[in-house]
């Protein structure tokens, strides 16, 4: 049973430019969230996919958008990078039941750099 | 506003010694608590959770924490610490009986010497 896989492991990018992350949730799964690590801190929130549409936000700019499939499959696209951009991007699979979304279980992540 | 505390951002213990680390949170309702690991530059494994029921909860590398509301705390313990347990270390608090959200502590970098 495969777990969280995500895509690609590593990416470089310059500054101004546009980024897709790609997440596959566990086998099961129905729920996506997407965290940004930046190094040495802890992961943020950045959003939440259910159903194929966002249901909950962190505090993070419309430059940040993302997509879910009707294979549960998801998509983390930030445009205009800047160099505060550069972080570990972690995607978490969960199953939601009732409403309610139960434990997340998170993928290796995607490193960006941005120069 | 839901928080979570980690006071220790370092910890350094001897490989076979017990290890307690510390996480203290702030939710208005029981909240689920989570503490996951993380080796460098690795995603997060989950060590183990807290929902409802049983205050202390068995995780997996022989991982045990125990929830307190009357000290907002959830601790993580193991009795005796291997090399390979060395990582860091997050309590995170999410909304129960909601979209789960994740709130992270700031983590506990864990260092294990021979």
């Amino acid at each position: 049973d495969a777990g969280v896989t995500q895509s690609p492991t590593h990416l470089i990018k310059t500054r101004g430019q546009q980024v897709t992350l790609r997440c596959s949730p566990k086998s099961g799964h129905d729920t996506v969230s997407w965290y940004q690590q930046a190094l040495g801190q802890e992961p943020q929130f950045i959003f939440q996919y259910y159903e194929e549409e966002e249901r909950q936000r962190g505090n993070f700019p419309d430059r940040f958008s993302g997509h879910q499939f009707p294979n549960y499959s998801s998509e983390l696209n930030v445009n205009a990078l800047l160099l505060g951009d550069s972080a570990l991007y972690l995607c978490a699979s969960s199953s939601t039941s009732g409403g309610v979304a139960g434990t997340q279980y998170f993928g290796p992540g995607t490193r960006l750099l941005v120069l | 506003a839901q928080s979570v505390t980690q006071p220790d951002i370092h910890i350094t213990v001897s490989e076979g010694a017990s290890l307690e680390l510390r996480c203290n949170y702030s939710y208005g309702a029981t909240p689920y608590l989570f503490w996951y690991v993380q080796s460098p530059g690795q995603g997060l494994q989950l060590l183990l959770k807290y929902f409802s029921g049983d205050t202390l909860v068995q995780g997996i590398k022989g991982f045990e924490a125990e929830f307190k509301r009357s000290q907002s705390s959830f601790n993580l313990r193991k009795p005796s610490v291997h090399w390979s347990d060395a990582a860091e270390y997050f309590c995170a608090v999410g909304e129960s009986g909601g979209y789960n959200k994740l709130i992270f502590g700031a983590g506990t970098r864990l260092a294990v010497h021979p």
